[in-house]
């Protein structure tokens, strides 16, 4: 079962910054998190992932509260291209001869509006 | 970087045959992979992970004699599903992981099979 809660669906215009929540309020202090998107009929593709700093990369940034129970993802200007279900996963670090899973909730339907 | 292919990205293949996907690391080695699948309006499902030269390992209700997944290669893993049914029409993922780079997931593009 998906150890995260995100809302199903978010709106948001061509230019502005997109803020996609997510909840894991039972996240253990050695999981990280990460986020995967998915455009209709592809696979998906990895954004960025965090273990308690906030980070950024190319495509987004990842803000963690200092608590860890919650997460938000920006993309600082949406394009059209990025419509798309976001998924919010928390997972421990591969490692240990142990399988390193990915379990995928509903995730979040961004549209992106022109 | 980190680019993964599939093939084939659409079969269409009659009930009761075998179709065969190949999923590939085109700029990495994978020493892990992973098959997903992923039925219309659903999230996608781990169905087995492997390890280069190693026997795949199943999820929980999983049939392994009818997903046969080899990982021969740090470059290829192949999923065949055998005497496909209707019911095994859906959408097909895979995703590798090297060992440079653990904790992420690359994923190919996916393979949409339909049984007639």
């Amino acid at each position: 079962d998906a150890k995260t809660t995100q809302p199903p669906s978010m709106d948001c215009a061509e230019g502005r910054a997109a803020n996609l929540p997510c909840n894991h309020s039972t996240i253990s202090g050695n999981e990280y998190v990460y986020w995967y998107r998915q455009i209709h009929s592809q696979g998906p593709q990895y954004i960025i992932h965090g273990l308690k700093n906030n980070e950024t990369n190319e495509m987004a940034s990842l803000i963690i509260t200092e608590d860890r129970k919650s997460s938000t993802l920006i993309l600082p200007h949406a394009t059209l291209r990025d419509t798309a279900v976001y998924y919010c996963i928390v997972n421990p670090p591969m490692g240990g001869g142990s399988n390193y899973k990915l379990t995928f909730g509903k995730g979040t339907l961004l549209t992106v509006n022109p | 970087g980190a680019v993964v292919s599939q093939h084939p990205s659409r079969v269409i293949c009659k009930s009761g045959t075998s179709v065969k996907i190949e999923c590939r690391s085109l700029d990495f080695q994978a020493t892990t992979m992973f098959w997903y699948r992923q039925f219309p309006k659903q999230s996608l499902m781990l169905m087995a992970t492997s390890n280069e030269g190693s026997k795949a390992t199943y999820e929980q209700g999983v049939e392994k004699d009818k997903f046969l997944i080899n990982h021969a290669s740090l470059t290829l893993s192949t999923l065949t599903v055998t005497s496909a049914h209707p019911e095994d029409s859906s959408f097909y993922i895979c995703s590798a992981s090297s060992a440079g780079q653990v904790d992420t997931q690359y994923f190919g593009p996916g393979t949409r099979l339909t049984v007639l």
